[in-house]
């Protein structure tokens, strides 16, 4: 079986602009959620999906957004890049919601300029 | 979300068993130890959870304490590819798992 898939591995923008990432989870999981990983701050939840819809949101600003289409692939959207922005997003996936071991996918790497 | 609390920094000589703890005290009744470990540049993986019994599985054991206040990740017989940051992240009902600094084990050969 697959495991999380992430694409772009690698992304470089500059300060304003906007990124979406996407994640396609093990084949069965309905629950995604986002990290974000920085030096500074490790690594932090950012959302959680299920069945399309948000059931979980961490202490990001309104900049940082997503969405989880009908086959369980999940998209993060961050608009008006800013520098600290720059950072590893890491993709989760997990059978169902509730409890149960995450499987996370290698990420991407974002960096801001 | 329950603090935990765990040693910034481990080593541990390969082949020999590497024991990692773990403190949480302010764990909730409903909450279980999960333990994952990062590998440098990789995404988390997960290793094993509990709840208060003491867990095996094929990578790791798990020996949680009887008031539950804290828990003992032991790799049995330490591999230089074991060389990680682990994590200790007692989850209940939220799925959300909140990352502490972990630990940073060393196997050295």
């Amino acid at each position: 079986k697959a495991g999380v898939t992430q694409t772009p591995r690698y992304l470089i923008k500059t300060r304003g602009q906007q990124v979406t990432l996407s994640c396609s989870p093990i084949s069965g999981h309905r629950s995604v959620s986002w990290y974000q990983q920085t030096p500074g701050q490790g690594l932090q939840f950012l959302f959680e999906y299920f069945s399309e819809t948000q059931r979980n949101k961490g202490n990001f600003p309104g900049r940082f957004s997503g969405r989880q289409f009908s086959n369980s692939r999940s998209e993060m959207n961050v608009s008006t890049l800013e520098l600290g922005d720059s950072a590893l997003y890491l993709c989760a996936s997990r059978l169902a919601g509730g409890l149960g071991e995450q499987f996370f996918g290698p990420g991407t790497r974002l960096t801001v300029l | 979300d329950a603090k935990t609390t765990q040693p910034p920094s481990m080593d541990c000589a390969e082949g020999r068993a590497a024991n990692l703890p773990c403190n949480h005290s302010t764990i909730s009744g409903n909450e279980y130890v999960y333990w994952y470990r990062q590998i440098h540049s990789q995404g988390p993986q997960y290793i094993i959870h509990g709840l208060k019994n003491n867990e095996t599985n094929e990578m790791a054991s798990l020996i949680i304490t009887e008031d539950r206040k804290s828990s003992t990740l032991i790799l049995p017989h330490a591999t230089l590819r074991d060389t990680a940051v682990y994590y200790c992240i007692p989850q209940g009902g939220s799925e959300k798992l909140v990352f502490g600094k972990g630990t940073k084990l060393t196997v050295n050969p």
